[in-house]
């Protein structure tokens, strides 16, 4: 069964560069698959923040592209976000999930995800 | 960007109640429509998946259809546990984007 576990820093100030990774486990990721990183404010929606195919590319939502680094780490089964220049906007739960179905596919599974507050 | 829009934004219902909740994007996806559920505290779950298909697990009452740009996710009847808020996501686009969300309650 494949799980997701997210970790970060939990707190950062504004201006800071904020690096999460997402632990998985019951899965080998040289089997392929497409990774994705989805945010959501307190009380607000989903956001979707990118994207990383088996094959090293990436996609990034437009409104983040300029600050956003998503990479595969295959020697550890994990794959990261960074996300540079944060503020108080990016105040936000952060959650993996694998992207089941190939390039046309959906989110399944999400990890639990992790918050993040942006304070100063 | 492919925009999103559900409606509505909220509703109320009763346990039994036929419940449906709609999404339409700003240009065709074809049938690359998905559906999730979010509970207070938790992940969001998959629930359909391109447009009409049952994700393993999930109970029959709920189902999906549409394709181009609108779409329905439907709950033919309510049980306490549905009570959650679900959103929409189209997979047509490398930039994938969500719906803002419908939140159904408890009436």
């Amino acid at each position: 069964q494949v799980q997701l576990q997210e970790s970060g820093p939990g707190l950062m100030r504004p201006s800071e560069t904020l690096s999460l990774t997402c632990a998985v486990s019951g899965f080998s990721f040289s089997s392929g698959y497409f990774w994705g990183w989805i945010r959501q404010p307190p009380g607000k929606g989903l956001e979707w923040i990118g994207n990383i195919y088996h094959n090293g590319n990436t996609y990034y939502n437009p409104s983040l592209k300029s600050r956003v680094t998503i990479s595969l780490d295959t020697s550890k089964n994990q794959f990261s976000l960074k996300l540079s220049s944060v503020t108080a906007a990016d105040t936000a739960l952060y959650y993996c999930a694998r992207q089941w179905g190939g390039s046309y596919g959906w989110f399944d599974p999400w990890g639990q995800g992790t918050l993040v507050t942006v304070s100063s | 960007d492919i925009q999103m829009t559900q409606s509505p934004s909220s509703l109320s219902a009763s346990v039994g109640d036929k419940v449906t909740i709609t999404c339409r994007a700003s240009q065709s996806i074809s049938s690359y429509l998905n559906w999730y559920q979010q509970k207070a505290g938790k992940a969001p779950k998959l629930l359909i998946y391109t447009a009409s298909s049952l994700q393993s697990g999930v109970p029959s009452r709920f189902s999906g259809s549409g394709s181009g740009t609108d779409f329905t996710l439907t709950i033919s009847s309510l049980q306490p546990e549905d009570f959650a808020t679900y959103y929409c996501q189209q997979s047509y686009s490398n930039t994938r984007t969500f719906g803002q969300g419908t939140t159904v309650e408890i009436k």
